[in-house]
């Protein structure tokens, strides 16, 4: 367990559906990063939220949307999906960037 | 846009044998990072080197950042199958809450018993 909790696991959805996922960083830990993974990208970065407030966004489309609430814990919301967005998504946290602890990740399939 | 470019992409061998995969790029990091993958988890960071010229051992596993800071290497001696798995490297910059991490596609290993 690298103390970074991911839910859920997996998500089977239809196009056009809004999904959310969640994630709680490692105790003490400030910054939650949202990455996505496909075969042909592999990780690409979308968001990071420091104590709530956004501080870098990547490639992440105006159909996805995130936010870090007061208890740190972050949610992904991914909307009007389509069947590219069949990916895993994982969730990492970090103190001040001495590494990065990552989640299991959610693994989102759309059909 | 900082890439980091990972070689080779795949690599099967025989336990036992030894090699060397490689994180290149154009660009300059404050630190370089490393993490396995395995199927069905999440990478886990297995070092970061800071300084250029670095070279940090952690069991058979030998990591070098290069000296201008834009390169790094992860040597394995005598593989073992439970070396199997997504190497993937990341670049670090800037520090304090706004550090952030672009990684390369990874290696994927397969050690063969």
């Amino acid at each position: 367990d690298s103390g970074v909790t991911q839910t859920p696991k997996h998500l089977i959805t239809a196009t056009g559906q809004r999904v959310t996922l969640r994630c709680s960083p490692r105790s003490g830990d400030l910054s939650v990063y949202w990455y996505q993974q496909s075969l042909d990208q592999g990780l690409q970065f979308l968001i990071q939220y420091y104590n709530g407030e956004e501080r870098a966004k990547g490639n992440i489309l105006e159909r996805f949307s995130a936010q870090q609430f007061p208890d740190l814990h972050s949610e992904l919301n991914l909307s009007s999906l389509e069947l590219g967005d069949s990916a895993l998504y994982f969730c990492a946290s970090s103190v001040t960037g001495n590494g990065y602890t990552f989640g299991s990740g959610t693994r989102l399939t759309v059909v | 846009t900082q890439l980091l470019e990972q070689s080779p992409q795949f690599l099967s061998i025989q336990e036992g044998e030894n090699l060397t995969v490689y994180c290149n790029s154009s660009s300059v990091f404050s630190s370089l990072q490393w993490y396995r993958q395995e199927p069905g988890e999440g990478p886990v960071l297995l070092v970061t080197v800071v300084t250029g010229g670095e070279v940090k051992k952690l069991k058979r596993l030998t990591f070098q950042f290069g000296d201008a800071r834009k390169d790094s290497s992860l040597h394995i001696t005598a593989a073992q199958p439970g070396d199997t798995g997504l190497y993937l490297c990341a670049g670090g910059n800037s520090g304090g809450s706004n550090y952030k991490l672009t990684f390369g596609k990874g290696t994927l290993l397969t050690v063969n018993p």
